[in-house]
């Protein structure tokens, strides 16, 4: 069965430092790989996803992931972290759940707090 | 473009009692799905629909969870009766039929039972 870690449950950076938060996944087929975040009292934003071809994928906000298949990793970064920033991280894999479906299989989390 | 709406946002009961919630995704979206989130805890699929079908039920804990996607639309998650355990956000999600497709969530219903 598919699995994500996330190693990091809080990270705390200054506002204008870069970021890196770590995932590692489990999947026995070619991941389907996924970031999303969420804001206090909202729901997931989608800021990124990896389906195949280039490693590097860019997302929305500024956020990039690289995936690494040889250490099962798919870690977002961002080089410069803004206040607006601040939310929980979602790593998450997807998984064929029947037919032309799939279902996706989420991490614990990180929660990212920025410093003024 | 509209997004995923769910109802109610927030909900108290007593445990023991009875609640429902309601989803109405995006429209055009065959696919519909459950998630449960427990404080600290990443979603957990709880049910996945294609139209009016069951594809993954395999985490609804069956004693006590429902759902139904009648007409292949709206969607609706019943507990009863409810547990403490139960305290959670519920989440819906939908997108287009098809393997990496987009999901896209709803803002979510809180519960809290007592």
């Amino acid at each position: 069965a598919q699995s994500v870690t996330q190693p990091d449950i809080h990270i705390t950076v200054s506002e204008g430092a870069s970021l890196e938060l770590r995932c590692n996944y489990s999947y026995g087929a070619t991941p389907y790989l996924f970031w999303y975040v969420q804001s206090p009292g909202q729901g997931l934003q989608l800021l990124l996803k990896y389906f195949s071809g280039d490693t590097l994928v860019q997302g929305i906000k500024g956020f990039e992931a690289e995936f690494k298949r040889s250490q099962s990793s798919f870690n977002l970064r961002k080089p410069s972290v803004h206040w607006s920033d601040a939310a929980e991280y979602f790593c998450a894999v997807g998984a064929r759940s029947g037919g032309s479906n799939y279902k996706l299989t989420f991490g614990k989390g990180t929660l990212l707090t920025v410093n003024p | 473009e509209a997004g995923v709406a769910q109802s109610p946002r927030y909900k108290i009961i007593e445990k023991r009692q009875s609640v429902a919630f309601w989803c109405n995704p995006i429209s055009g979206h065959a696919t519909l799905y459950w998630y449960q989130q427990i404080l600290g805890q990443g979603p957990k699929l709880l049910i996945q629909f294609q139209n009016n079908g069951v594809v993954d039920d395999s985490q609804l804990p069956k004693d006590r969870f429902s759902a139904e996607r009648l007409k292949g639309v709206d969607s609706t998650l019943k507990i009863q009766p409810a547990k403490l355990e139960d305290s959670a956000v519920y989440l819906c999600a939908s997108s287009l039929a098809g393997y990496g497709n987009t999901i896209y969530f709803g803002e979510g219903s809180w519960l809290t039972v007592v």
